[in-house]
C-alpha cells in the first residue's frame, strides 16, 4: 500500500536548540497535515498543506511542502519544553483516507 | 462544550472475549475514524464512516466490527479473532469524508487483553 515515511524517528535537543522532522513519499500527495501528540495525550492537528511549494508558519513551528509534493518538513525554532511530544505528519494520495507517518518522538534536555 | 468523548479510558478483557469501545461526538460531523496505535507504528486506519449506515474497512479491519446507526456514535467491537488486540484505540471525526478536513480526536481507549 501506499506509506508516508516519516523520520527521524526520535530526537532529544537541548532546549533552545532547533528540531525538524521529515515526511518522504514516492507516490505524489494531494496535501499532508501536522499532528502533535502530547505524552499520554491524543494528536491534535497543527496545520495543512496542500500547495506544491508552499511554506507556512506558526510562531516558532514553520511547515513546508515540497515543489514536487513528495515531501513535507516541520521546523521548530529554539525548543522549549513545551514542544515535547510525538508529531506526526498525515498525507492524502488522491483517496478519502489519510495516511499517517510513524511519528518523530521529541524530548528535551533542559 | 462540544468534542469526542472514549469511554472508558483503560479496559482490560481476558483472551477469547469480545469488548465494545465507545465513541461519542456531538460536534455534528458526518465522518468518524477508529485508528490504532502501537508504539512505533503511528496510527493505523481500522474502519471510518462517512456516513449513518455506511462505512468502510480500512487498512487493518480483519478481527474488529463496527456500526454507525447514529451520527453521533461509533462504537468499535474488538472480537476474539484479532490476534494481537492490546493497543491504544483513537476515535476521530471530520467536518466530512474529504482528506482535506482535519481530524479531531478523542482521548482514547488504552485496551489490554491478558
Amino acid at each position: 500500500g501506499q506509506q508516508v515515511m516519516q523520520i527521524p524517528q526520535y530526537q532529544h535537543v537541548q532546549e533552545g536548540e532547533d528540531f525538524t522532522t521529515y515526511c518522504n513519499s514516492s507516490t505524489t500527495l494531494s496535501n499532508i497535515q501536522w499532528y502533535k501528540q502530547r505524552p499520554g495525550g491524543h494528536p491534535v492537528f497543527l496545520i495543512q498543506l496542500v500547495k506544491s511549494g508552499e511554506v507556512k508558519k506558526q510562531k516558532r513551528l514553520t511547515f513546508q511542502f515540497g515543489e514536487a509534493k513528495k515531501n513535507s518538513s516541520l521546523h521548530i525554532t529554539a525548543t522549549q519544553t513545551t514542544d515535547v511530544g510525538t508529531y506526526f505528519c498525515a498525507a492524502s494520495f488522491g483517496n478519502e483516507k489519510l495516511t499517517f507517518g510513524t511519528g518523530t518522538r521529541l524530548t528535551i534536555i533542559p | 462544550d462540544g468534542g469526542i468523548t472514549q469511554s472508558p479510558k483503560y479496559l482490560f478483557r481476558k483472551e477469547g472475549q469480545n469488548v465494545t469501545l465507545s465513541c461519542e461526538q456531538n460536534l455534528n460531523h458526518d465522518a468518524m475514524y477508529w485508528y490504532r496505535q502501537d508504539p512505533g507504528q503511528g496510527l493505523r486506519l481500522i474502519y471510518y464512516s462517512q456516513i449513518v449506515n455506511d462505512f468502510q474497512k480500512g487498512d487493518i479491519a480483519e478481527g474488529y466490527s463496527v456500526s454507525r446507526e447514529k451520527k453521533e456514535s461509533f462504537p468499535l467491537t474488538v472480537t476474539s479473532a484479532q490476534k494481537n488486540p492490546t493497543a491504544f484505540y483513537l476515535c476521530a471525526s471530520s467536518v466530512g469524508g474529504s482528506s482535506y478536513n482535519e481530524h479531531f480526536f478523542g482521548p482514547g481507549t488504552r485496551l489490554t487483553v491478558l
